[in-house]
């Protein structure tokens, strides 16, 4: 079946922009998560939905990021007035609850 | 603080030899991961580990976990090119969020 699905794969913006990333999980998971790649920092956490639960946001660095989750299915991760220290690859991930979990192909951020 | 470990962080092997990569994490956990990603790609999942003494193999990798000693190994027998790629641990500390080792960067040579 269909995977985790990302869109934009790359998006550069100038820096002060905002941007919108998009996540579309595998159907049927109650569980999304955002996961940000970058070379200083490695893999880490931002925010995890779980069904109607208030997210988990204690991975969020700034208050400058905030994610939505509409309908218990597709994620939007919002970055406004973008830094250069915001470039990065967003992994969303997915998962049955409490379980394994799939990540997308992530999205390229480059804030020139 | 949740922290995980994992060495080393560059391993480069020559084909048919066998090596191992080791992930330590500081406090209980009997949930953990290894992924696989390839340059520019996402992450694969490679192993599920849920308790103590869990061994999964793989082809030519095998990983298990030790939950008292908050130690999983990934062990590669024999290695080929394909097997090329950064190697992540990630361990759930029972919040179902996953904090993620260094990553292993592994490269096999002729």
């Amino acid at each position: 079946g269909a995977g985790v699905s990302q869109s934009p794969s790359n998006k550069v913006t100038e820096k002060g922009k905002d941007v919108e990333l998009r996540c579309d999980p595998i159907s049927g998971h109650t569980a999304l998560y955002w996961y940000r790649q970058s070379l200083g920092q490695g893999l880490e956490f931002l925010i995890y939905f779980q069904g109607n639960s208030a997210p988990d946001k204690s991975g969020l660095p700034s208050d400058r990021f905030s994610a939505e989750r509409t309908g218990g299915s597709v994620s939007t991760l919002t970055i406004q007035r973008t830094q250069q220290e915001d470039s990065a690859v967003y992994l969303c991930a997915s998962s049955p609850y409490g379980l394994e979990q799939y990540f997308g192909p992530g999205t390229r951020l480059t804030v020139t | 603080e949740l922290k995980v470990e994992q060495n080393p962080l560059f391993l480069s092997m020559q084909e048919g030899k066998n090596y191992t990569i080791y992930c330590n994490y500081s406090t209980t956990s009997d949930r953990l991961y290894w992924y696989r990603q390839d340059p520019g790609k996402s992450l694969e999942s490679l192993f599920v580990l849920l308790s103590n003494g869990a061994v999964k193999q793989e082809g030519r990798l095998m990983a298990s976990l030790d939950t008292k000693a908050r130690l999983s190994t990934l062990h590669i027998t024999a290695a080929v090119h394909d097997l090329s790629a950064t190697y992540f641990c990630a361990v759930d500390f029972n919040t179902d969020k996953l904090i993620f080792g260094t990553g292993t960067r592994l490269q096999v040579f002729p």
